[in-house]
């Protein structure tokens, strides 16, 4: 199967900490990886394409200096959030895609649930 | 005018009927058409997808694509309680873009 993998699932922290949510493709490798955030009863929305090797890609009103994104190999990619304020408290979302059936099928992460106090 | 519209819903269903969510979407040139499964508090997961015009089955899943109406829609026979979910639509675009609908919620009531 392609099985994606996140961690932490959850985390609570205190405003202004930062935090590291690791994404891993555990069975196949990922040249592109997404990040989503979903705030409850709302839809995803995509904040940013990981590109092994390259810079990432920001959808339009997502910080790149808050949300920091590194595609450090085929397998992982990791999000931080800097300074972390109640306001980011959500469900965070990673995708990737693999080669069977296609490249463009995606496959998520079973999610990281940020809660920041 | 949004990439991928679905109806909010709720829609509702009795156990054992069949479910009929829709999805249209507006870049004719997409190729590539899923439906994801979202259980409350959990990440999305692939049902389906489809690429060429017709129906393809999948057990109690059948998901039908018309390119010229761009219109893809998920039927999902003998509802039971299990598959009350929000359902997702996605679309690749002509120009290579994820996106996804917001969402339609099903309960399917026992």
């Amino acid at each position: 199967g392609a099985v994606v993998s996140q961690h932490p699932s959850w985390v609570i922290c205190k405003s202004g900490t930062s935090v590291k949510i690791e994404c891993r493709s555990l069975d196949f490798q990922a040249t592109t990886m997404f990040w989503y955030r979903q705030f409850p009863k709302q839809s995803l929305m995509l904040m940013a394409t990981s590109n092994e090797g390259s810079k990432a890609t920001y959808e339009q009103g997502v910080e790149k200096d808050k949300f920091l994104i590194n595609h450090a190999s085929l397998t992982l990619s990791t999000l931080t959030v800097t300074s972390a304020h109640p306001e980011d408290s959500s469900f965070y979302i990673c995708s990737a895609g693999r080669d069977s059936p296609r490249t463009d099928t995606q496959y998520f992460g079973p999610g990281t649930r940020l809660t920041v106090l | 005018q949004k990439e991928v519209e679905q109806n909010s819903g709720p829609l509702s269903v009795p156990e054992g009927a069949i479910a009929s969510l829709n999805c249209t979407y507006s870049d004719r040139g997409s190729q590539s058409f899923f439906w994801y499964r979202q259980y409350s508090g959990k990440s999305p997961e692939l049902i389906m997808f489809i690429y060429s015009n017709g129906d393809k089955e999948d057990g109690r899943f059948t998901a039908q694509l018309n390119k010229a109406s761009q219109y893809v829609s998920l039927l999902i026979r003998d509802s039971q309680p299990s598959d009350s979910a929000t359902y997702l639509c996605a679309v690749i675009s002509a120009g290579n873009q994820f996106y996804f609908g917001t969402g339609t919620s099903l309960t399917v009531i026992p």
